[in-house]
């Protein structure tokens, strides 16, 4: 079954530094997403991107983050100078409509961020 | 607005059957998610609902009713495995087509 990758599994950074998260959707699919899970809370949607363009932004995805699909398969996601409360799991998602069976979502296995 | 509610956590006995409302008031809907999710991991896809009435696929079933805005999921024969965080999720395929996730109904399973 086609999967979602998401690397590094693990990163630590020291606050204010640059990261960058990666992630290689399925190949077929249309619409990319970053959604992150802060320790104990819910899963909190960041941010949409289709054609290329970001579709739809939460208040979350602040001029410390963008995201880029530099090559036609990775979709990666920089937060420009981390804060101790950017600490999360980051999950990448991505979706084509046509796949009923899931709702069409599939979801990576995440990166866990750690800002010391 | 945008509001999923679920239970915060429930306790089912081992072999018992356990059910996870969920309610929802969401600007825009295109079907109801349910997703399992282990500490530490990313949510295990269950069940997508779009159309009202049940889906079942082995041990777990999932409710939607769009005019109440309710959901439930039910687990049979449960399993010390099923203990994890159960998470409701509408996708709002109108606004970009993210998802909207509930805070997660934490169940613990007892032998």
């Amino acid at each position: 079954e086609p999967e979602v990758t998401q690397t590094p599994s693990h990163q630590v950074t020291q606050m204010g530094q640059e990261v960058i998260l990666r992630c290689v959707p399925i190949s077929n699919h249309l619409y990319f997403y970053w959604y992150r899970q802060i320790l104990g809370q819910k899963v909190e949607f960041l941010v949409s991107f289709y054609n290329n363009e970001i579709s739809e932004k939460s208040e979350i995805f602040d001029d410390q983050f963008s995201v880029e699909r530099p090559d036609g398969s990775n979709f990666t996601l920089k937060i420009r100078s981390t804060k101790l409360e950017d600490s999360a799991m980051y999950f990448c998602a991505s979706r084509v409509p046509s796949d009923r069976a899931k709702g069409g979502y599939t979801f990576g296995s995440g990166t866990r961020l750690t800002v010391v | 607005g945008q509001n999923i509610d679920q239970p915060t956590e429930m306790t089912a006995t081992e072999g018992a059957i356990v059910q996870i409302n969920c309610t929802y008031q969401t600007s825009g809907f295109n079907g109801l998610f349910w997703y399992q999710q282990h500490a530490g991991e990313a949510p295990t896809f269950l069940s997508y609902n779009v159309l009202d009435g049940l889906e079942e696929k082995g041990r777990f079933s999932s409710f939607l009713s769009r005019s109440k805005g309710y959901s439930y999921l039910l687990l049979k024969e449960l399993q010390m495995k099923d203990s994890a965080s159960y998470l409701c999720a509408v996708a709002a395929y109108n606004q970009g087509g993210k998802l909207i996730f509930g805070q997660g109904t934490e169940l613990s399973v007892k032998p």
